[in-house]
């Protein structure tokens, strides 16, 4: 069985950088099979693709944040991670990562997401 | 690559069907066959629970389906439980290299 699991800091001061590691377990992200996302969800509102790395490395990124976004790998701990930098209170939301099926684009895994509050 | 539309709330008794609505464009759901849903309940991830249009993922409870018709893809619930309240995602693949964009959310009420 596949499992995700988010880490890293609950609490960022504005202005600063937000990184968080997926890690998961149960099945390689060297697989080729699938692409390893970043979504996340304000209090209240809908669902925000950030962006996906492949086994590659390579990234594609929502046009929205991509001048702020890096998503990479690390293959020898079976990870992900996320870097959000120049965070503002907006950025305030519970971050889910996720396994995407690379030949229908499902995202067929979740984390179970861990909340980041951009405060000073 | 704008979300997909989807009505805020619907809403039905124990025992009915409802049917969500997922509306996007010729790029997306109306080109390609690989629309999900994703049922969220407060607190908790999103669970997939249909893909490619009418696929069920292995435990998912064949009350729910799905369906296409042109640009808008849907999401039926039938036999409703109490345990079905929560908010729905729909999904879709956009082609080339944009990626997957998410609908805004239903939230389902089940009187």
């Amino acid at each position: 069985q596949v499992q995700l699991q988010e880490s890293g800091p609950g609490l960022v001061k504005p202005s600063q950088t937000l990184s968080l590691t997926c890690t998961v377990s149960g099945g390689s992200i060297s697989s080729g099979f699938h692409y390893w996302s970043w979504i996340r969800q304000p209090a209240g509102k809908g669902l925000e693709y950030i962006g996906r790395v492949y086994s590659s490395g390579s990234t594609d990124y929502n046009p929205s944040l991509k001048s702020r976004v890096t998503i990479s790998l690390d293959t020898s701990k079976n990870q992900f991670s996320l870097n959000l930098n120049s965070v503002t209170a907006a950025d305030t939301a519970v971050y889910f990562c996720a396994r995407v099926q690379a030949d229908n684009r499902a995202y067929d895994y979740w984390g179970q997401g861990t909340l980041v509050t951009v405060s000073s | 690559q704008s979300a997909l539309t989807q009505p805020r709330s619907v809403s039905g008794s124990p025992g009915q069907s409802v049917t969500i609505s997922c509306t996007g464009t010729s790029s997306d759901v109306g080109r390609y066959d690989y629309v999900s849903w994703y049922q969220q309940h407060p607190g908790r991830a999103p669970k997939f629970i249909i893909y490619d249009v009418t696929k069920r993922p292995s435990g998912v409870p064949d009350r729910f389906s799905g369906t296409k018709s042109g640009n808008t893809a849907s999401l039926t619930i039938s036999g409703l439980q109490a345990e079905d309240e929560a908010d729905y995602y729909c999904s879709s693949y956009g082609g080339g290299y944009t990626f997957v964009v998410f609908g805004g959310g239903t939230k389902l009420t089940v009187l």
